[in-house]
């Protein structure tokens, strides 16, 4: 069965970064790229970016060009997300989501919380 | 970016009533169109993927349509478990955005 499993929870200072993972399982990963979607507290979904787990290619929107990289790791089958320059707006649960059809997604990770605090 | 509005803000309805949702698209979307639920606590669940077709597992009494511009979520006879906040995403243009979300209280 397929199962994505994140990193724990962060708490970092403003200014600093904070490197995530995900860990899949019960699937070939090269066949199903990854996106990357957080949310803020008592707010919607936010998507940050997908890769191509397959031939690494990438995707980010704009608001997120030069402060996101996500990355994987073929041998062990595991999706980064890294996002640097925090700041108070960056507290969020970031969830990384198994893509489907180009864009849908079908399974999520349980969620990293991520805490932004002088 | 496209734009997806959703509304109602919230829905309170009671068990066995029909639940009708809306989501409105800034531009077309043709029928790239997924719906989500999320429950507190929890990460979204796929209920619809481009505009009507259920995700595997979910049960019929979910339904979507439309196409274009205005999308429709029905969810045909409340349970006491439908309570949560659905999202629509778009997948018909870059970036992938998501509706803000419609609320489902059962009273």
């Amino acid at each position: 069965q397929v199962h994505l499993e994140q990193s724990g929870t962060e708490v970092k200072k403003p200014g600093a970064s904070v490197k995530l993972s995900c860990k899949a399982s019960g699937y070939t990963f090269s066949t199903h790229a990854m996106h990357w979607v957080r949310q803020a507290p008592g707010q919607g979904l936010e998507w940050m970016g997908w890769i191509n787990c397959g031939n690494g290619d990438l995707q980010y929107p704009q608001k997120f060009q030069g402060r996101v990289t996500i990355s994987r790791d073929t041998s062990t089958d595991t999706v980064y997300m890294e996002l640097s320059g925090l700041r108070s707006e960056d507290t969020a649960v970031y969830y990384c989501a198994r893509n489907i059809l180009g864009g849908t997604t079908d399974y999520w990770g349980q969620g990293t919380q991520v805490t932004v605090s002088s | 970016e496209i734009v997806l509005t959703q509304s109602p803000a919230t829905l309170s309805l009671s068990p066995g009533e029909r639940a009708t949702l809306s989501c409105r698209a800034s531009q077309s979307v043709s029928n790239f169109l997924a719906w989500y639920q999320q429950k507190p606590g929890q990460a979204p669940r796929l209920l619809i993927y481009d505009a009507f077709n259920r995700a595997t597992g979910i049960p019929a009494r979910f339904s979507g349509s439309g196409s274009g511009t205005d999308f429709t979520l029905t969810i045909s006879s409340l349970e006491p478990e439908d309570s949560a906040v659905y999202y629509c995403q778009q997948r018909a243009n870059w970036p992938l955005t998501f509706g803000g979300g419609t609320k489902v209280e059962i009273k």
